[in-house]
């Protein structure tokens, strides 16, 4: 089952305006990525963070690697119609013998 | 293309048979991954190769559940009398060699089974 708490589970926003949602754990992960899923395709890598406390930009996105390594937010600025779709959150051990999921929040963008 | 391929895409069968589904990576990358996701959950996952060794294997659903890279390049993944609740999306992923970018796994377009 999961083990990443992830919210919110979804929003509803007007285009133009600003997104964030965040994951956390009860476990240490080394490492935390950001995937991006819409319907019928497997999940797209937007953002890899690798140190705790690094803020990592990807155009409008920025996401960020908590201190305490059990947790991470995304950003995503004056958003746009197309930033439509599932956000995932994933940890990974140093081993990355597997990686952890999030529920995923579920982005609608109102144009 | 260059990215992770996936066939079928989707796959519809009965109660009780067996289904393979076909993964093949990014053509430099050694290390391979299946992982399972129903509606409303992220990802499960269930093995992972480095290059033809399986590596992990516990999380596999059940013993009806199998994956095997021969020649450590594709992948196949087997579910044998197959269930309802096998019903989900099948996804692949690869990542690169240890490396400065290590743990960023790149997925293909999944297989989507239903089970009738």
């Amino acid at each position: 089952g999961q083990q990443l708490n992830q919210s919110p589970q979804s929003m509803f926003i007007q285009e133009g305006e600003d997104v964030s949602m965040n994951c956390t754990s009860s476990s240490i992960f080394n490492t935390w990525l950001w995937y991006k899923q819409e319907p019928g395709e497997g999940p797209v890598l937007l953002i890899a963070l690798y140190k705790a406390g690094e803020l990592t930009s990807n155009g409008r996105l920025t996401a960020q690697f908590g201190i305490t390594r059990k947790d991470s937010f995304l950003n995503i600025s004056a958003s746009i119609p197309s930033d439509v779709g599932i956000y995932f959150c994933a940890g990974c051990d140093y081993n990355n013998n597997d990686m952890r999921f999030g529920a995923g929040t579920r982005l609608t963008v109102k144009p | 293309d260059t990215g992770v391929s996936q066939d079928p895409r989707h796959k519809i069968t009965k109660r009780g048979q067996n289904v393979t589904f076909r993964c093949d990576p990014i053509s430099e990358h050694n290390r391979l991954y299946w992982y399972r996701q129903t509606l409303g959950q992220g990802p499960e996952f269930l093995t992972y190769f480095q290059n033809e060794a399986q590596l992990e294997k516990s999380r596999l659903l059940s013993d009806r559940f199998s994956a095997e890279r021969p020649k450590g390049s594709f992948s196949t993944l087997e579910i044998q009398r197959t269930e309802q609740g096998d019903s989900a999306m099948y996804l692949c992923a690869s990542r690169a060699p240890a490396g400065a970018f290590y743990n960023e796994q790149f997925f293909g377009p999944g297989t989507r089974l239903t089970v009738l």
